[in-house]
């Protein structure tokens, strides 16, 4: 079962707009990881925010946590086309098994 | 570094024959995990293992499949016989050492798109 649901699950903008997704998940965690996939590539780890943190950034990246509503966003912002790709969060709870989300889709624009 | 190294990057085959995936994870990462990917169920974990003792098999579909992790520094995951629903990529992920496993990230590999006709 998926313990992340990301929304939305498919997302178009043009370059150097800001791109921003959502993740919902059901039950307490450790921390939510985002990662990253080309086509036909793996999946490549962008950032992890800790269950008592409410903000992170990275590069031109920005997750918020809300454990409360059991929600994160991942925002990145002035998008280029090469970030086109799908996004995945992904919640970790007790040991180190991490639970994936759907994903969602971003096709930037040149 | 080379990363998480699996293979073969394609495989096809006819369905009842055995598959055998293969996985290298980094030097000095004690946790390793497989997973599955489909358009159907999206990316859905198999098994795992720390320090080469499997410890979650319980996405493991089926009979048909098993894993090994003979040492830390290969991991195989078999499938036999093989069905056309099988046909996925699979992906080998590595994490780092630590002192407690919580708020490591993973680290993936290429994967390998199995087509079983």
């Amino acid at each position: 079962s998926q313990q992340g649901e990301e929304d939305p699950q498919a997302l178009s903008i043009q370059e150097g707009e800001n791109a921003t997704m959502n993740c919902s998940y059901k039950t307490s965690i450790n921390n939510l990881q985002w990662y990253r996939q080309n086509s036909g590539r793996g999946l490549v780890h962008l950032i992890l925010i800790r269950s008592n943190e409410r903000e992170k950034h990275s590069g031109r990246l920005r997750v918020t946590l809300d454990t409360s509503k059991k929600s994160s966003s991942l925002l990145i912002t002035a998008s280029r086309a090469a970030d086109t790709a799908s996004y995945f969060c992904a919640t970790q709870a007790a040991g180190n098994k991490l639970t994936f989300g759907g994903g969602t889709r971003v096709l930037v624009k040149p | 570094d080379a990363g998480v190294i699996q293979s073969p990057r394609h495989e096809v085959t006819e369905m009842g024959q055995e598959v055998t995936l293969r996985c290298k994870p980094i030097s000095g990462h004690n946790s390793l995990f497989w997973y599955r990917q489909t358009m159907m169920r999206g990316l859905e974990l198999l098994i795992y293992f720390n320090n080469n003792v499997p410890i979650d098999d319980s996405g493991m579909p089926e009979d048909r499949f098993s894993a090994k992790m003979p040492n830390a520094s290969f991991s195989t995951l078999k499938i036999q016989p093989s069905e056309p629903r099988d046909s996925a990529v699979y992906f080998c992920a590595s994490s780092p050492t630590g002192l407690l496993p919580v708020n490591k990230e993973q680290y993936f590999g290429p994967g390998t798109r199995l087509t079983v006709t």
